[in-house]
């Protein structure tokens, strides 16, 4: 079966750096996408990366290994409007979106 | 400004009725879509359409139907015949093509008792 994982909740402080990671197992790999979403709200694009690497965006990174299945979020200077839902999404050989859970970021001042 | 817009944001139905959910697009998208997300879970893909007059059944297409008469527009219907309706409901558009990122409207948190 198709997976993605990411942890279910994670904490930071304001100011602080923070490494959200995303691990998948799909049938194939087209790209992947990351998401923010605060409670209640419309997840809004964050990145997309389908090539092996660093890309920066601002405060905020991702980063691919397709190799090892693995993807990060990587958030500077952390605001307390950063605190959200990040969700990471895989687009597989069928060019079907597989969604992990997403990770609830808590930033505390 | 260009966007999706759901309406209503709350919706609260009793079972055995159907409900129609609205999603509206002004961003001359070609692609939309209906998600349902559960705590706990990833999004999960209902309907989606890529092109007016034209549909195809997601991963959970059971109990809901969709049309798309207008470009503009993708309401869906939840019908008493999906055994777990309550959940929050997303739209979303694109560009068309398949790495496009998606534009999501704010949802509609639906309720059946």
């Amino acid at each position: 079966g198709q997976n993605i994982d990411q942890p279910t909740e994670m904490t930071a402080t304001e100011g602080a750096i923070v490494q959200i990671n995303c691990t998948y197992q799909t049938s194939g790999f087209n790209g992947l996408f990351w998401y923010q979403q605060h409670a209640g709200e419309a997840p809004t694009f964050l990145s997309y990366n389908v090539l092996d690497g660093l890309e920066e965006k601002g405060r905020f990174s991702s980063f691919l290994s397709r190799s090892k299945g693995y993807s990060y979020l990587l958030l500077k200077e952390l605001q307390m409007k950063d605190s959200a839902s990040y969700l990471c999404a895989v687009l597989d050989s069928n060019y079907q979106l597989i969604w992990g859970a997403g990770t609830k970021l808590i930033i505390k001042p | 400004d260009g966007g999706i817009t759901q309406s209503p944001k709350y919706l609260f139905r009793k079972e055995g009725q159907n409900v129609t959910l609205s999603c509206e697009q002004n961003l001359n998208h070609d692609a939309m879509y209906w998600y349902r997300q559960d705590p706990g879970q990833g999004l999960r893909l209902i309907y989606y359409s890529q092109i007016v007059n034209d549909f195809q059944k997601g991963d959970i297409a059971e109990g809901y139907s969709v049309s798309r008469e207008k470009k503009e527009s993708f309401p869906l219907t939840v019908t008493s015949a999906q055994k777990n309706p309550t959940a929050f409901y997303l739209c979303a558009s694109s560009i068309g093509g398949d790495y496009s990122p998606l534009h999501f409207g704010n949802g509609t948190r639906l309720t059946v008792t």
